[in-house]
């Protein structure tokens, strides 16, 4: 079964660190990764993709990496800001056509 | 291009009562999707069309739900004989399969309440 974890599944960290979320797929066989974020009772905004031969994908203070061997993503976030509280949902598709399989997402909580 | 939109935002019904939800994907994208979102999970999918045509539907879309693309433009989502279990937000996205990254694009959502 094609499935996306996520952990862990709720964050908290003072404003001003640098953090990393965590994404792993059980079919390693993706077409592409995708992180979105989610803000509290709204719909999904697109931060990154990655296509399944793409090792990283960069938008200003966010990296996000993909190891598909060992089917694994991380989303780097640097320098975080209260603005940046949210829920981050990694996904991945297996074809160009396909569904996107969803993680539970991280629920995250920058403090002041 | 104003991005995908979704109609109602928000829809409260009684138990038993039927409910459509519309969805306007961006000009020119050909795909057009729906998935389901329940609290604290992310999205699952429901159906894809292409074009006019429903090329996959999940094991989740029971027979209470249809969903349509007449001419291939926007779409409806219709539960029937809604269950306190339909409660979810219905989200919708839509991607181009030409020279693109297929990339799926997602609307605002629907929030559906049942009482």
């Amino acid at each position: 079964k094609q499935e996306v974890t996520q952990i862990p599944a709720a964050l908290s960290v003072p404003e001003g660190e640098n953090l990393v979320l965590n994404c792993s797929f059980t079919d390693s066989a993706i077409y592409n990764l995708q992180w979105f974020r989610q803000d509290p009772g709204k719909g999904l905004t697109s931060l990154l993709l990655i296509q399944s031969s793409q090792r990283e994908q960069t938008s200003g203070r966010l990296n996000a990496s993909l190891d598909k061997s060992s089917g694994r993503s991380t989303l780097y976030i640097a320098a975080s800001q209260p603005g940046d509280s949210a829920t981050y949902l990694c996904a991945v598709s297996y074809s160009s056509a396909s569904k996107i399989i969803f993680g539970s997402g991280t629920r995250l909580s920058i403090r002041p | 291009d104003t991005g995908v939109s979704q109609n109602p935002r928000h829809k409260i019904t009684k138990r038993g009562q039927n409910v459509t939800f519309r969805c306007d994907p961006i000009s020119e994208h050909n795909r057009l999707y729906w998935y389901r979102q329940t609290l604290g999970q992310g999205p699952e999918f429901l159906t894809y069309f292409q074009n006019e045509a429903q090329l996959e539907k999940s094991r989740l879309l029971s027979d209470r739900f249809s969903a349509e693309r007449p001419k291939g433009s926007f779409s409806t989502l219709e539960i029937q004989r809604t269950e306190q279990g339909d409660s979810a937000m219905y989200l919708c996205a839509s991607s181009l399969d030409v020279g693109s990254t297929y990339e799926q694009y997602f609307g605002p959502g629907t929030r559906l309440t049942v009482t």
